[in-house]
């Protein structure tokens, strides 16, 4: 079995400042992670993924995310914030066996807005 | 360049009335998906298909079919719509490997009165 909390669901942040979107995760398998970005009235973009290579991943827009197996989290940074950054965020946890093969189970999303 | 088309876009139905969602991707991908998104849960996984000529159920599959009518196409059947089911639909594809990611449409907003 698999799951996924994100840590808030609504976070506020300035232009030009620290962007932190918590995910934790539990799998009874190796996991392979995702974070994917929604636009209001929009599809999910996949934004980065993490498939046991390097543990710090680095994806579009600016955003990276850092693999850390002792704490079960993989979350999403981005070191400042742009407008175009407000969104929803999902972070998602696919396994690699058992009975949840390549099925994506996905956190309960964080909306990011950010201040002028 | 496509990727996975949804239709209808918006849906209004009434209590009892059925219908069905069509998603379309043109990557060639084995597995496809169907979930459905509503404020504060995410996306849940209604059905799924592996590759051509097989389905199984996701988490919420009450009340739910599907078809996957050959490679490119997965369908979603409400038989009798109910006001619980109104949500946001999506459909997705990938290769059948668990570390591809799924690449999504744009969604069919459904709404029951």
């Amino acid at each position: 079995a698999q799951s996924v909390t994100q840590l808030g669901s609504h976070v506020s942040v300035s232009e030009g400042a620290l962007v932190l979107l918590r995910c934790n995760y539990s799998s009874s398998v190796p996991p392979y992670l995702f974070w994917y970005v929604q636009y209001p009235n929009q599809g999910l973009q996949l934004l980065l993924k993490y498939t046991s290579a390097a543990t710090l991943v680095k994806g579009i827009n600016g955003f990276e995310a850092e693999f850390k197996k002792s704490e079960t989290s993989f979350h999403l940074t981005k070191p400042s914030a742009h407008m175009s950054d407000a969104a929803e965020y999902f972070c998602a946890v696919s396994a690699l066996g058992g009975t949840s093969y390549g099925k994506l189970t996905f956190g309960q999303g964080t909306i990011l807005t950010v201040h002028p | 360049n496509a990727g996975v088309t949804q239709t209808p876009k918006f849906q209004v139905l009434k209590t009892g009335q059925s219908m069905t969602l069509q998603c379309a991707q043109d990557m060639n991908h084995n597995s496809m998906y169907w979930y459905r998104q509503d404020p504060g849960m995410g996306l849940r996984l209604i059905y799924y298909s592996a590759s051509e000529g097989t389905t199984d159920k996701g988490e919420v599959p009450n009340g739910y079919n599907v078809s996957r009518l050959n490679k490119r196409e997965f369908s979603l059947r409400l038989e009798s719509a109910a006001p619980s089911q109104t949500s946001v639909y999506f459909c997705a594809s990938s290769e059948a490997d668990s570390n591809q990611p799924q690449h999504f449409g744009d969604g069919t907003r459904l709404s029951i009165l």
